[in-house]
């Protein structure tokens, strides 16, 4: 079946470090992949998103690319800031396979310090 | 600019209680969700429904119901609470319906989360 496997945390990072968060992924048929964050006590947020192989999803200065070849989806940013600490979930769903809801990794717990 | 409501961030619920989270969005989406979050488990759904009256059992289902009786509004039903139920409840809506292959492409929008404790 479908699945998600993203990197365990926690990341611990200095302000205007690089970060990257691996996320790769299992599906039959053409997914489409998303990032989402959590901040502390809130809900989740849509991130970015890529509907097909290639395609990149960019916000908030957060980019990830759709590569089919690897079946992978990480997340990066160049120079990270203490508000970006917060849990980050990868998520597939597959258009394909009507009926089935997102699928999402454990998250990865995303600390940044001053 | 809120979109999906819950109605409790808290909520303390004794062991046997029937236990209603109420969900409600304003977005006229067709399709709306609950899953629930716990440490090293990530998010798991328990029940989703693409419809009025709909529903669909997600990974975990046992120990609950749902109820969608209007289409912006989704509740979750613990039939009898028990500790092993404590966790943060997410409910979720997203576009386009069911079986027009395009189930879940926008996303979804998540309400800010109830966290449940049993005792």
């Amino acid at each position: 079946g479908n699945s998600v496997t993203q990197m365990e945390g926690p990341v611990t990072l200095s302000e205007e470090a690089f970060l990257t968060i691996n996320c790769t992924y299992t599906a039959t048929g053409y997914p489409s992949l998303f990032w989402y964050v959590q901040y502390p006590g809130e809900g989740l947020q849509l991130l970015l998103k890529a509907t097909k192989a290639d395609d990149k999803g960019s916000n908030k200065g957060f980019e990830a690319t759709y590569r089919k070849e690897t079946t992978s989806f990480h997340l990066e940013k160049g120079s990270v800031q203490v508000s970006d600490s917060a849990v980050y979930f990868c998520a597939l769903s597959d258009l394909n396979q009507a009926g089935t809801a997102l699928i999402f990794g454990k998250g990865t717990t995303l600390s940044v310090s001053s | 600019d809120v979109k999906v409501t819950q109605s409790s961030r808290y909520l303390v619920k004794r062991t046997g209680e029937k236990v209603f989270l109420e969900c409600v969005q304003d977005m006229d989406h067709e399709n709306m969700f609950w899953y629930r979050q716990d440490p090293g488990l990530g998010l798991r759904l328990i029940y989703f429904s693409y419809d009025v009256k709909m529903k669909e059992k997600g990974d975990i289902p046992e120990g609950y119901s749902v109820s969608r009786e209007k289409k912006e509004r989704f509740s979750l039903i613990l039939e009898s609470a028990s500790t092993n139920q404590t966790s943060m409840y997410l409910c979720a809506s997203s576009t386009l319906g069911f079986g027009t292959g395009g189930f879940g492409r926008d996303g979804y929008t998540f309400g800010s989360g109830t966290r449940l404790t049993v005792v």
